[in-house]
Formats: structure tokens, C-alpha cells, sequence
């Protein structure tokens, strides 16, 4: 059974503080791992796309690191803002074009 | 450009009936995928389709689903004989083609059925 685990499930922190939340996945037959940012109402958009051991990419504020080795990766907020409030989903495929599996995710609430 | 579109956007339907979802890709996406979230659960692959080739339906959770995609790019999901546990947001999400997954998946803004 290939599981996705995220955590934490929730997470609520003041504006300005920074955040971090894990991701793992199946470290066999790997081929990218997504991460998602879900409002609320709207549709889940896409924040990296990640293939090789050790990358790491980089969005503004919002950055995500990745060990393929070791089956997890990273998503940091800098400074958080209400905006940022949402699901973060990460999602695994061993194919090429294939299914996602997705985490449960994690919910962020960012408080003014 | 128009992102991926989904219909009804809200549908509540009484146990026992059967009932259509649609999706409508991003223009020149070969890839259409489906996928649910149930209340408390992660996203759930259920199809995909991926131009002229046979569907990977092995995320269907039962024969009362089905869905179609007609000239690669319009997609029906069928739940025939809801039952109160199909109770979900159904999400569509379509990409490019498979060379070009690094790009991620397109996810339209979702059906929520409610079976009562």
C-alpha cells in the first residue's frame, strides 16, 4: 500500500511567524512529489514539482526541500500572513504522468 | 486562458439515484484525472485517462461508478445508486501529457454531492 503521511494535521500561528510542515512517501520506484495549496472554495493549486534528491524550490515566501533517499520533504512558510491560510496537500506518483497520492494534509490558519 | 471547469458546482440527490458530474479540461490537456475527498479523508484517485489509451481505473471504490471521456476532452462521472457514503467533493484535474507531469496537475474548482 503506498501512504502518504503529512503532519502536522493542523496548525495555527500568528501573523509573522514562520512554519514548517513534513510530508513522507514511499521511497521506492519514486518519480515526483507535488505540493498543493487548497483554499477554501477554490480549486487546489499547484506549488512545486519536485523529481531529484535534494531539490529545492522556492515561491516567494513559501519554499519546499526534498529527500528521495529518505522518503520526505519540507514546506516552509517565512513569515506568515492570513493569506496563507489553507490546506497544504503533498502528493506522490511513481509513474510518469500518472496518479497522484495524496496526504491528508495540513491545515494552516494564520491569526492577523 | 479558461482553467478546468466542473458541473454542478453543488448537487444534492436522494439515495437510490443515479447522477452525472462533469468536467471540462483545459484545452489540449491529454491527461483528465478524478479524484474525491470524502469528509476527514485526503484526495482519492479514482480514474484517469490519458489520451486514446485505456483508462487506469483502479481507484473506481465500486461498480456503480464509471466515467467516460468523449473526444479526449469532455469527462462524465456516473454514480449510479448513490449510496450516503459517495458523499464527497469530486475533483477534476487535467495536464498536458506525461513528458510533461513535472508541470503538476490542473485541478478544476469541484463538485460537492450530497447523498441524503
Amino acid at each position: 500500500i503506498l501512504n502518504v503521511e503529512q503532519s502536522p494535521q493542523s496548525l495555527h500561528v500568528q501573523e509573522g511567524d514562520s512554519t514548517n510542515f513534513t510530508c513522507s512517501f514511499p521511497s521506492s520506484n519514486f518519480y515526483a512529489l507535488h505540493w498543493y495549496r487548497w483554499e477554501t472554495a477554490k480549486s487546489p493549486e499547484a506549488l512545486f514539482v519536485m523529481t531529484l534528491n535534494g531539490d529545492e524550490k522556492k515561491k516567494g515566501r513559501i519554499s519546499a526541500t526534498l529527500n528521495t533517499k529518505e522518503g520526505y520533504s519540507y514546506l516552509y512558510i517565512k513569515g506568515s500572513q492570513p493569506e496563507d491560510s489553507a490546506t497544504y496537500l503533498c502528493a506522490y506518483n511513481y509513474n510518469q504522468g500518472g496518479k497522484l497520492i495524496f496526504g491528508q494534509g495540513t491545515e494552516l490558519s494564520v491569526k492577523p | 486562458g479558461a482553467g478546468v471547469s466542473q458541473s454542478p458546482s453543488n448537487k444534492v440527490t436522494e439515495k437510490g439515484k443515479d447522477v452525472e458530474l462533469r468536467c471540462d479540461p483545459i484545452s489540449g490537456h491529454t491527461a483528465l484525472y478524478w479524484y474525491r475527498q470524502s469528509l476527514g479523508q485526503g484526495l482519492e484517485f479514482l480514474i484517469y485517462f490519458q489520451g486514446n489509451s485505456a483508462p487506469d481505473k483502479s481507484g473506481l471504490p465500486s461498480d456503480r461508478f464509471s466515467a467516460e471521456r468523449t473526444g479526449g476532452s469532455v469527462s462524465t462521472l456516473t454514480i449510479q445508486r448513490t449510496q450516503q457514503e459517495d458523499s464527497a467533493v469530486y475533483l477534476c484535474a487535467s495536464s498536458p501529457h506525461p513528458g510533461t507531469s513535472g508541470l503538476g496537475q490542473y485541478f478544476g474548482p469541484g463538485t460537492r454531492l450530497t447523498v441524503t
